[in-house]
Order: C-alpha cells, then structure tokens, then sequence
C-alpha cells in the first residue's frame, strides 16, 4: 500500500514567488494534516482537513498560505508570495477517523526561500 | 514554559547500553502521549503510545508521571539501527490527531 507522498521533495524559490505544494494521502485516509518544521524549531501544526472541510486551521500563519482539498483527495498548500521565514520542511500527514494519535507523514517538502 | 520539553541531546552511547529520554508537558489534562521517532531527512513514524501508567515493546519502555507531568522513554540493548531523533508528542485538548511536537532528542549509537 501506497504511503503518505509528497510533491516536490524540494523547492528552491527567490522572496516573492509562489510555491505549491501537493501532498497525496493514503487511500481512505478522510483527515489530512499538515505540519511545518522551521530550522531549529519543533514541528508545528498548520491545518487539518476532514475529506474536503478544513477542521482546523488555527495553525496557519498569515494569509500567505492557502491550503486546499478539492474533491476530499489530493491536497495543496500555496505560498504566496514567499517570504524568507517560510523556509523550512512542509509535512503532510493522514489518518483515519479512529483518534488513535498515529498519523502517517509523507516524507515532508523542503522550501528554500532565497 | 513551552507546551512539550524534551531533554537536549545529543546523547551518545555504545551499542548495548541503556538510555533514557525525559519529556515534560505542560497541559494537565492531556490524557494521551506519544513518542514518534524520526531517521535523519526522513518522516516521523510512530513508536509507541501511552494511555495508562506505560507500555512495554521489546527493547522500548515508555512510562507515564501524571502527577509530574513527565514521559520517559527507556531504550534497553541499543542498536546501531536506533540512531534517530526521538520526538516526545502530546495531542492538543479535545484531538487525537491535533498533535504538539517536543524539539526532539537525538540518539546516537556507536560500535
């Protein structure tokens, strides 16, 4: 079974630009997370949607980010524009409904805002 | 005082030796936790839960202190294979699945 991918592994952009990530869940996973790890910091929480619903998206830090989960599957996250703070891995992660706390991550998207 | 402190790493240790991880939450009422391990560029995974007082697999001992409000994580007979940062997490209030990271401890195991 396929796990939890993301797209693309890695992202060099210049401030200013725009950066869309995409992340594909595990199949049937209805909750899809993510999370943000910036240097030196600890893995934060942006947003989690249930299917196509944002839940929650207290994490989110300014209306530079833009997530999305069209049709409950896929999911994207754009920056834009892109500032030298966002640098840092972007993970996605999904689950089941059951609560049990295991979220499966992607192996995450590093953004270098240069 | 941040929501989840781990002990500062890196710890460094033989193959076989013992050690031992300490986490702190701040959140009385978390009823969950959770200590995921991450291999170096790569994702969290999961490792073990803990809902009661511990919980025990093979090698890995997780033990909970509500009163202190500390998880420790027990690594007995290491391996070279558990070189990783280990990430102490606890759920948010009300969320299973809305999970707060600790900084993470970074294990290194040597021949």
């Amino acid at each position: 079974e396929a796990g939890v991918t993301q797209f693309p592994s890695h992202s060099v952009i210049e401030k200013g630009q725009t950066v869309t990530l995409r992340c594909d869940p595990i199949s049937g996973h209805d909750n899809l997370y993510w999370y943000r790890r910036v240097m030196g910091k600890e893995i934060k929480f942006l947003l989690h949607f249930v299917k196509e619903s944002k839940q929650d998206e207290s994490g989110m830090p300014n209306n530079r980010f833009l997530a999305e989960r069209t049709g409950g599957t896929y999911s994207t996250l754009k920056v834009q524009p892109a500032e030298l703070e966002d640098s840092g891995v972007y993970f996605c992660a999904s689950a089941t409904g059951s609560g049990t706390g295991e979220l499966f991550f992607g192996e995450g998207s590093r953004l270098t805002v240069l | 005082r941040k929501e989840v402190e781990q002990d500062p790493g890196p710890f460094n240790v033989p193959e076989g030796a013992t050690v031992a991880f300490n986490c702190t939450y701040s959140n009385s009422a978390s009823q969950s936790f959770f200590w995921y391990r991450q291999d170096c560029r790569k994702e969290p995974k999961l490792l073990m839960s803990v809902y009661s007082s511990g919980n025990e697999d093979g090698r890995f001992t997780a033990q909970l202190n509500r009163a202190s409000q500390y998880i420790s994580l027990l690594i007995r007979d290491s391996k070279l294979s558990d070189s990783a940062t280990y990430l102490c997490v606890v759920p948010f209030s009300g969320g299973y699945n809305k999970l707060i990271f600790g900084a993470g401890t970074r294990l290194a195991v040597h021949p």
